[in-house]
């Protein structure tokens, strides 16, 4: 069964540092998100991507964020001078977008970044 | 922005009982999507069932069921034959049908289940 899958699954960083999580949705999949998990907090939205460009992002995903599909697999999420509070688990996410069972968000096993 | 709620925090279940894990959710929209997520240890979210508010009928997926109440904006989630393999969080997470694509997830209920 086709799945998102993310590199790394766990990497620790300096505070102040830049940080690029990877992603490679599922092949037919035309929307990407990346949402994250603060431990013990619920899944929390932070942007979607269609057409090469952001579709919706919310308060969190502030300008120390970005995200860009630089080739035809990859889905990249960056983030720029990470901070103590960044520390969380990020998953990338896809879907179809079409009607129907499409509109159905399947996660990849999610990268867990702890800023030190 | 949709509101979803779970209001029971953690869940037991006796291996081979059936459980009930409660949502509701708040919208002003009549099509939506509402899905239900499991979250082993190993922290990956998987989809355990979905549910198309224009359908009456309710979602079925083997061993899990749901009970949607679109009056009372009310999805719950039955787990029956509880196996050890079912203990995990469970998110329900709501989503609009419109050209809003994010979900709005619950804070999640535990579930473990007793040999």
């Amino acid at each position: 069964e086709p799945e998102v899958t993310q590199t790394p699954s766990h990497q620790v960083t300096q505070m102040g540092q830049e940080v690029i999580l990877r992603c490679v949705p599922i092949s037919n999949h035309l929307y990407f998100y990346w949402y994250r998990q603060i431990l013990g907090q619920k899944v929390e939205f932070l942007v979607s991507f269609y057409n090469n460009e952001i579709s919706e992002k919310s308060e969190i995903f502030d300008d120390q964020f970005s995200v860009e599909r630089p080739d035809g697999s990859n889905f990249t999420l960056k983030i720029r001078s990470t901070k103590l509070e960044d520390s969380a688990m990020y998953f990338c996410a896809s879907s179809e977008g079409s009607g129907g069972s499409g509109n159905t968000i399947y996660f990849g096993e999610g990268s867990w970044l702890t800023v030190v | 922005a949709q509101t979803v709620t779970q209001s029971q925090p953690e869940m037991s279940v006796q291996e081979a009982e059936t459980v009930t894990l409660s949502c509701t959710y708040d919208t002003s929209e009549s099509d939506y999507y509402l899905f239900w997520y499991k979250q082993p240890p190993s922290r990956q979210m998987i989809l355990v069932i979905r549910q198309e508010a224009y359908k009456q009928q309710n979602a079925t997926e083997n061993r899990f069921s749901v009970n949607f109440q679109k009056a009372a904006k009310s999805f719950s989630l039955k787990i029956s034959d509880s196996q050890l393999g079912d203990a995990a969080m469970y998110f329900c997470a709501y989503r609009s049908a419109a050209n809003d694509y994010k979900l709005s997830f619950g804070a999640g209920t535990t579930v473990t289940v007793r040999a």
